[in-house]
């Protein structure tokens, strides 16, 4: 099984800042034969479903703002939100399909306004 | 609109059984994986269980193999859970999601939730 690990656990970054969140997989999720990592990102808001930002990586789902960015290979892997806005308070998951169909999410960080 | 709705949850005590219901709307079901995800309260996301678009591939996590059953009936644009043996770490909120891939081999990522239905596993 993949373990999926976020950092941190929660971060408060300014209004216009960037926030940066980290996602460890505990093996390599990038799949050869195509070159591919198999990672998603989400975002979750209070009292909603989770939201897909993010897929293969690095390509963003249709109208998802340019501010998301999605980063790394193999086994590490970064989030951005380039300038935070007050909308995008939220919870923040990683998930793996490497293992496709079994999947994994990673434990999740919460992005606050400081 | 492309759209998935649950239905089913409710309060069961351990040991109990319940069937989830997810409606599709909007998009023709049979083209894609469909997944099982639950939150359980104040917790992250667990995936539960897939299913292929035919049926003839379904997996699940550990903890709930031998006690969920994953089905669907395209004919009638919907995918069920049939939830058993119920514990009380059971209870969660239990989104149906949509592959964001019709017709591939493989699941990826989820590109359409539902708002999810509840489950209270507690005597």
């Amino acid at each position: 099984d993949i373990v999926m690990t976020q950092s941190p656990d929660s971060l408060a970054v300014s209004l216009g800042e960037r926030a940066t969140i980290n996602c460890k997989s505990s093996q390599s999720v990038l799949y050869s034969s195509n070159n591919m990592n198999y990672l998603a990102w989400y975002q979750q808001k209070p009292g909603q479903p989770p939201k897909l930002l993010i897929y293969w990586a690095s390509t963003r789902e249709s109208g998802v703002p340019d501010r998301f960015s999605g980063s790394g290979s193999g086994t590490d892997f970064t989030l951005t939100i380039s300038s935070l806005q007050a909308e995008d308070v939220a919870v923040y998951y990683c998930q793996q399909y490497y293992t496709t169909p079994a999947l994994s999410f990673g434990g999740g960080t919460r992005v606050e306004i400081k | 609109e492309v759209q998935l709705v649950e239905s089913g949850g409710g309060l069961v005590q351990p040991g109990g059984s319940l069937r989830l219901s997810c409606t599709a709307s909007g998009f023709t079901l049979s083209a894609y994986w469909m997944n099982w995800v639950r939150q359980a309260p104040g917790k992250g996301l667990e995936w539960v269980a897939n299913i292929k678009q035919d049926g003839s591939r379904k997996s699940y996590v550990d903890s709930v193999k031998g006690r969920f059953t994953i089905s669907r009936d395209n004919t009638k644009n919907s995918l069920y859970l049939q939830i058993s043996s119920l514990r009380a770490e059971d209870t969660a909120v239990y989104y149906c999601a949509r592959d964001r891939g019709a017709y591939t081999d493989y699941v990826s990522a989820s590109d359409i939730w539902g708002q999810g239905t509840m489950v209270a596993v507690s005597s």
